[in-house]
């Protein structure tokens, strides 16, 4: 699977949306972006996927480049439960492993 | 309620011996998983089971071993040649096949003096 870069961390302001960059320029055309988060000391949650149309769910938002090189992940309203790991993994359709990096550490500032 | 179950969410060990880690799931998934977490770093793959009966070396599988004898239950022993056994060990599990949604358990953290 092709790699991702993330920046290591970010602040967000409670109540304003939280916008996670991850680059993929070396994504292949049949891999997804999956994005994960780790609240401290807890397993990891799925948040949402997308293979190179936006996708929207409950929790977040994922918008994919047009070249499918670089996603942003979307919190609208950050709370202080938000506070967490964020990973953004590739993973081919049928894949049945993930390959976690160190992710983007997001802490909402009250 | 559907979801994973670990135990014991910690755990304390001497150095030298052996110890399973349970991990249990209700989902009626096919896949499970294991995973290590060392301090600030992601996860890393140690075995994963797409069917009972089988299983596949992850990343980091050298010192550990898992038995696939039900479909509901997945336990890893960390053996005495693991030579840094002391992490937190996350297990997950999905539906075969499709999209790589993983569902994970609690965790257990395991600490050897």
């Amino acid at each position: 699977d092709a790699k991702t870069t993330q920046p290591p961390s970010m602040d967000c302001a409670e109540g304003r949306a939280a916008n996670l960059p991850c680059n993929h320029s070396t994504i292949s055309g049949n891999e997804y972006v999956y994005w994960y988060r780790q609240i401290h000391s807890q397993g990891p949650q799925y948040i949402i996927h997308g293979l190179k149309n936006n996708e929207t769910n409950e929790m977040a938002s994922l918008i994919i480049t047009e070249d499918r090189k670089s996603s942003t992940l979307i919190l609208p309203h950050a709370t202080l439960r938000d506070t967490a790991v964020y990973y953004c993994i590739l993973s081919n359709f049928g894949n049945e492993k993930l390959t976690f990096g160190t992710g983007t550490r997001l802490t909402i500032i009250p | 309620d559907g979801g994973i179950t670990q135990s014991p969410k910690y755990l304390f060990r001497k150095e030298g011996q052996n110890v399973t880690l349970s991990c249990e799931q209700n989902l009626n998934h096919d896949a499970m998983y294991w995973y290590r977490q060392d301090p600030g770093q992601g996860l890393r793959l140690i075995y994963y089971s797409q069917i009972v009966n089988d299983f596949q070396k992850g990343d980091i599988a050298e010192g550990y071993s898992v038995s696939r004898e039900k479909k509901e239950s997945f336990p890893l022993t960390v053996t005495s040649a693991q030579k840094n056994p002391t992490a937190f060990y996350l297990c997950a599990s999905k539906g075969l096949g499709g999209y790589n949604e993983q569902f994970f358990g609690p965790g257990t953290r395991l600490t050897v003096l």
